[in-house]
């Protein structure tokens, strides 16, 4: 059973466009990471959110976390095709918590 | 800084066999987590290490896996009598803790591929 659910699984666009990604869950975390993932690499880790209704903004990318904690979104805007990759949302149950709950994925594709 | 560093990146092995791998976190950091990645899916933990402590181990570790930590530096994940069912991605992670959020870097993966 995953924690947490993202979606869509699978999201193919053209470059320039923009789009959002989802990550859901019946339970609250302390924080929430947003990896990138390369094929044959290990994540890589694109921001961390602790606070319930933060947003932050990384160039073209704006991460939010939701209110109560238990959901987040990222939106790219102008995709490239640099952004191709699996992205990954995982949540830490609780401060310091020792292990991650990854969601199930993202795999982006941006056509150039 | 090198990062985390995992050794081998890719092992093919028959059923059977015994395999071991190895992971150098980044230097300060005193904690160590073990994650499985199977195609098409988020890694999932398997074991966490504080120094040379072996803290949680997850359900998915069964008695075929061992992991250690010597010396609270280098860890090596040993499977014993692989079966094509552990083929999968092998991901190591370390963090500093608390202090900085907990936030954990991974290495590239050690891909097993059980023939």
């Amino acid at each position: 059973t995953q924690l947490l659910e993202q979606s869509p699984q699978f999201l193919s666009i053209q470059e320039g466009e923009n789009l959002t990604v989802y990550c859901n869950s019946s339970s609250v975390f302390s924080s929430l990471q947003w990896y990138r993932q390369e094929p044959g690499e290990g994540p890589v880790l694109l921001v961390t959110v602790v606070t319930g209704g933060e947003v932050k903004k990384l160039k073209r990318l704006t991460f939010q976390f939701g209110d109560a904690r238990k959901d987040s979104s990222l939106h790219i805007t102008a995709a490239q095709p640099g952004d191709t990759g699996l992205y990954l949302c995982a949540g830490a149950r609780w401060t310091g918590a020792n292990n991650l709950f990854f969601g199930t994925g993202t795999r982006l594709t941006v056509i150039p | 800084d090198t990062g985390v560093s995992q050794n081998p990146r890719h092992k093919i092995t028959k059923r059977g066999q015994n395999v071991t791998f190895r992971c150098d976190p980044i230097s300060e950091h005193n904690r160590l987590y073990w994650y499985r990645q199977t195609l098409g899916q988020g890694p999932e933990f398997l074991t966490y290490f504080q120094n040379e402590a072996q803290l949680e181990k997850s359900r998915l570790l069964s008695d075929r896996f061992s992991a250690e930590r010597p010396k609270g530096s280098f860890s090596t994940l040993e499977i014993q009598r692989t079966e094509q069912g552990d083929s999968a991605m092998y991901l190591c992670a370390s963090s500093l803790g608390s202090s900085d959020g907990g936030i954990q870097y991974f290495g590239a993966g050690t891909r097993l591929s059980v023939l």
